[in-house]
């Protein structure tokens, strides 16, 4: 079916304000994936769902970012009260779980905060 | 702490030549390594999966290489086309799960 989708694919907020990103994995997917990558940067892991387990929210950078993933389905990443330095492109990816699968990435969603 | 390092400078290369970039890391002892490519505004794009266990592994024109002594993998693309040009990610797994930590990626141009 079709790939990873992710949306908006560009986002403009104003410093303050709250965010909400939406990922749609590839069906059938357990495993879901939020990287953030800077300008010239590589990609930044955030967080990662694996079917029912609690999900690893090691990478988050602080406690205004937080995701949530409705069952194997829809996962939302939400940063709260943005800054600046939030201004990145913020990548979803899925796979079919097993730990040594390749990673299945959306475009994207460019945030960028004024 | 760990590190994962890739060139940081653009890699230029003449049509029909074999690119190599490089990915080595410190302070890891991963059960494998991913190579993806990124072009510009798109998400990575999977290439190859090499395991600890394995030295080489090959696809069409791709190579890639995994010495766990030195930490490092070597990335290949022989009879380079202009085509090629993108940005080439490492990625090492972290633990037991499909966690990965990738590289800042080295940027390909291969001219005609």
């Amino acid at each position: 079916g079709a790939g990873v989708s992710q949306s908006p694919s560009n986002k403009v907020t104003e410093k303050g304000k709250d965010v909400e990103l939406r990922c749609d994995p590839i069906s059938g997917h357990t495993a879901l994936y939020w990287y953030r990558q800077r300008l010239g940067q590589g990609l930044e892991f955030l967080i990662y769902f694996q079917g029912n387990s609690a999900p690893d929210k090691s990478g988050l950078p602080s406690d205004r970012f937080s995701a949530e993933r409705t069952g194997e389905s829809v996962s939302t990443l939400t940063i709260q009260r943005t800054q600046q330095e939030d201004s990145a492109v913020y990548l979803c990816a899925s796979s079919s779980g097993a730990a040594d699968l390749e990673q299945f990435f959306g475009p994207g969603t460019r945030l960028t905060v004024l | 702490s760990q590190k994962i390092e890739q060139n940081s400078e653009a890699l230029n290369i003449q049509e029909g030549k074999t690119a190599t970039l490089t990915c080595n890391y410190t302070n890891y002892s991963p059960a494998y390594l991913q190579w993806y490519r990124q072009d510009p505004g798109r998400g990575p794009v999977f290439l190859l999966l090499i395991r600890e266990n394995e030295k080489e592994k090959r696809k069409e024109r791709l190579k890639v290489t995994f010495d766990t002594t030195l930490k490092q993998s070597l990335f290949h693309i022989t009879a380079s086309q202009p085509a090629d040009s993108a940005t080439y990610l490492c990625a090492l797994n972290s633990g037991n799960t499909g966690k990965l930590i990738f590289g800042q990626g080295t940027t390909l141009q291969v001219k005609p």
